[in-house]
């Protein structure tokens, strides 16, 4: 079955600094790589996804970008705000059943 | 438009002891699924439903098992309390087939303690 590796488990950064978060996948056959945020105590929630056909998308402040090739795919999130301190999930899909392999999640905390 | 609502949110229970959790998806959903999330696991994947019939299913013990109903509403079951399945339980909802785009819409989740 499909693995995903996610990593830093936790990142600590000063607002205003970038943050990035990187998963590896192992099915080939992946094609659907959303990210999720969790504030603490809420519910995760979908703030980006890409699909394999794409090679990089953006959304204001994030991006996805992600290397069919190497099989990885990362977060990168520029001029951090305390409020994007929340646990931040990748995961891995095909498409069709959509069933999602989730990595271990990282852990952003953005300090003022 | 209301979210995914799970109940109870928080619920306490001794080992040996079995529970029921429910989950009611967004109107027009038709796909639930379920998610065991533990400190350091992240979130694993238990069962899926579709239209009343487990349609995937993850690698979780026999005592872990769900139904849903005609009005898409999922319930999950697990006997034989265990002190590992302390847990948020999580349930999401999707889009229908032909226009499902892969997001999942999570309910707030289910807080299991086993004593």
């Amino acid at each position: 079955g499909e693995n995903v590796e996610q990593h830093p488990s936790t990142l600590s950064v000063q607002e205003g600094d970038s943050a990035v978060i990187k998963c590896t996948y192992s099915d080939s056959a992946s094609n659907y790589f959303p990210w999720y945020k969790q504030e603490l105590g809420k519910r995760p929630q979908l703030i980006i996804d890409i699909r394999s056909n794409v090679g990089e998308k953006k959304d204001q402040r994030i991006a996805v970008t992600l290397n069919k090739t190497a099989k990885h795919f990362s977060l990168h999130i520029t001029e951090t705000q305390p409020e994007d301190s929340a646990v931040y999930f990748c995961a891995a899909s095909k498409g069709g059943s959509y069933i999602p392999t989730f990595g271990r999640g990282t852990s952003l905390i953005v300090h003022p | 438009k209301a979210g995914v609502t799970q109940t109870p949110r928080y619920l306490i229970k001794t080992r040996g002891q079995q529970v029921t959790l429910s989950c009611s998806p967004i109107s027009g959903h038709r796909s639930v699924s379920w998610y065991q999330q533990t400190p350091g696991q992240g979130l694993q994947f238990l069962f899926e439903y579709f239209s009343e019939t487990q349609r995937n299913k993850g690698n979780f013990p026999g005592r872990f098992s769900g139904r849903q109903f005609s009005n898409s509403r999922s319930e999950m079951n697990v006997s034989t309390l265990e002190l590992g399945d302390s847990a948020l339980y999580l349930c999401a909802s999707s889009l229908p087939g032909p226009i499902n785009t892969g997001e999942l819409f999570f309910g707030e989740g289910s807080r299991l303690t086993v004593l």
